[in-house]
């Protein structure tokens, strides 16, 4: 059984960094893409970031690149969202998903809360 | 980026009644390798999205075949079978042809 859980979401001051990490389980990680979307309260869905199977490629939408990294440890089968210079904007519930080249975001992880407030 | 419209914005629905729903794309999502990267996804209240429909009309793992997707270019749509009461909660569209990945706005189904 496929299996995404997120952890290190949290409250956090604008400007601030935050990292999120995803562990995998049930399939076999460094074999697909995996990405990050997110959802800020009572909205809708938003893309944040994919990476390829090695790592050495990443994508990123303009509202988050420069200031979001993704990347990936395959012998951990982990996924990580570090996250700096952080605004309110980017309040919101963050979900971990397996990117499969033809059928997209085809599992989610359960979400992590990520606020950011003074 | 890609705008995806979708109507109704919410939808009411008796159990058993069938329902459509329409996701219009500002651009064409035929790519020109002649693939179609349109993807349907279902939020029920307090859960995660799940993958219904991939490639447009392909159905997701495990997902009832009350679901159907069809549509081409533009205008695409979402139709449900006989809706049944795990049916509720958001439906969202999305497309994966053009950078960035863009997802609708979404449709709120509710049972009458």
């Amino acid at each position: 059984e496929v299996q995404l859980v997120e952890s290190g979401g949290g409250l956090v001051q604008p400007g601030r960094s935050l990292k999120l990490s995803c562990a995998a389980s049930g399939f076999t990680f460094s074999n697909y893409y995996m990405a990050w979307v997110r959802q800020a309260p009572k909205k809708g869905l938003e893309w944040v970031a994919t990476i390829s199977t090695s790592g050495s490629r990443t994508y990123y939408p303009d509202s988050v690149k420069g200031r979001f990294t993704i990347s990936r440890d395959n012998a951990k089968s982990s996924l990580y969202l570090q996250m700096n210079s952080l605004k309110s904007e980017d309040t919101a519930t963050y979900y971990c998903a397996r990117h499969d080249t033809i059928a997209a975001f085809d599992y989610w992880g359960q979400g992590v809360m990520v606020t950011v407030s003074s | 980026d890609v705008v995806l419209t979708q109507t109704p914005s919410t939808l009411s629905a008796t159990i058993g009644q069938s329902v459509s729903i329409s996701c219009r794309s500002s651009q064409s999502l035929l790519d020109s390798a002649g693939n179609t990267y349109l993807y349907w996804y279902l939020q029920r209240p307090g859960q995660s999205p799940q993958l219904l429909i991939y490639l447009v009309s392909n159905l997701g793992s495990g997902v009832p075949n009350r679901f159907s997707g069809s549509g081409s270019g533009t205008d695409f749509t979402l139709k449900i079978s006989g809706v049944e009461a795990e049916d509720l909660g958001v439906y969202y569209c999305m497309q994966a042809t053009h950078a960035p990945l863009t997802f609708g706005s979404g449709t709120k189904l509710e049972i009458k």
